[in-house]
C-alpha cells in the first residue's frame, strides 16, 4: 500500500524566511495531491490541492509543485510570519489502492517561525 | 465549504464503556469519513459513510468495535465500544466537498482511564 513520508517531524525558521516542507510517497502517482494545516486541537484545515498533469500551483503565498518522477511534493511559504506555525500534513487520495474516496495523510511536518 | 460540529468535544470515559460521538453537518453530502489522530501522530481513517448503506471500514477497524450510523445526508454517528485505554485519541469527522478537498470537524478528544 501507499506510504507517505514527511521528512522533517519539525522545523523551525526564522521570520521572512521561506520555509519548505517534502512530501514523498512510494508507490503509485495519485490523481492528486493535498495539502492541509492543523493547528493544535483543531481538525485539520484544507490549503491547496495539484493534480498529477500540474507541476505548479500557488495560492498567495503558498506555492506547491509536484514531481511524479521523484515521487515527492514540495510546499513552500514566502515571507513566513509567526502566525504560520502550525503542523502541515501531506494527504494523497486512496482510490487506486483501495478504491475508496478518501485521503491518507502524511505524519505531518511541525512549523516553527521564530520573531 | 461545509461547516461541521461534534460533540462531545471531550470527555473521559471508563474502560469497558462505550461513547457515542456525534457529526452534524451544515449542507447535504454523499460522503463522511470518520478518522482517528492518536497522539503525536498523523490521522488514520477508520471507516467510509455513506448515507442509505453500511459503512466500510479499514483495515484493523471492525463494526462491532465502531459502530457507526448515517441516517441522512448531514448526520453521522460513531461509537467507540467497550473501551480501553488505547482508544484514547481524537476522533475527526470528514466531509468530501468540491474538487476533492476535505473538510473536517474540530475533533472529539476521548481519554479512557
Amino acid at each position: 500500500s501507499q506510504k507517505i513520508e514527511q521528512n522533517s517531524e519539525a522545523l523551525n525558521i526564522q521570520e521572512g524566511k521561506t520555509a519548505t516542507l517534502t512530501c514523498n510517497y512510494t508507490n503509485y502517482s495519485p490523481a492528486y495531491l493535498q495539502w492541509y494545516r492543523q493547528d493544535p486541537g483543531r481538525g485539520p484545515v484544507f490549503l491547496l490541492l495539484i493534480r498529477e498533469n500540474e507541476k505548479e500551483k500557488r495560492k498567495e503565498r503558498l506555492k506547491v509543485t509536484f514531481d511524479t518522477t521523484l515521487k515527492q511534493s514540495l510546499f513552500h511559504i514566502t515571507a513566513s510570519q509567526p502566525a504560520d506555525s502550525a503542523t502541515y500534513l501531506c494527504a494523497l487520495d486512496m482510490r487506486i489502492d483501495t478504491g475508496r474516496r478518501a485521503l491518507t495523510f502524511g505524519s505531518g511536518t511541525r512549523l516553527q517561525v521564530q520573531p | 465549504s461545509a461547516v461541521i460540529s461534534q460533540k462531545p468535544s471531550r470527555d473521559i470515559c471508563q474502560r469497558g464503556t462505550s461513547l457515542t460521538i456525534q457529526c452534524q453537518v451544515d449542507s447535504q453530502v454523499t460522503m463522511m469519513f470518520w478518522y482517528r489522530q492518536q497522539p503525536g501522530q498523523s490521522l488514520t481513517l477508520i471507516a467510509t459513510a455513506n448515507q442509505g448503506s453500511e459503512a466500510t471500514y479499514e483495515s484493523g477497524f471492525v463494526i462491532d468495535k465502531f459502530p457507526i450510523s448515517r441516517p441522512n445526508l448531514t448526520f453521522s454517528t460513531l461509537t467507540v465500544s467497550n473501551m480501553s485505554p488505547e482508544d484514547s485519541s481524537i476522533y475527526l469527522c470528514s466531509v468530501l466537498g468540491q474538487k476533492e478537498t476535505q473538510y473536517f470537524g474540530p475533533g472529539t478528544r476521548l481519554l479512557v482511564l
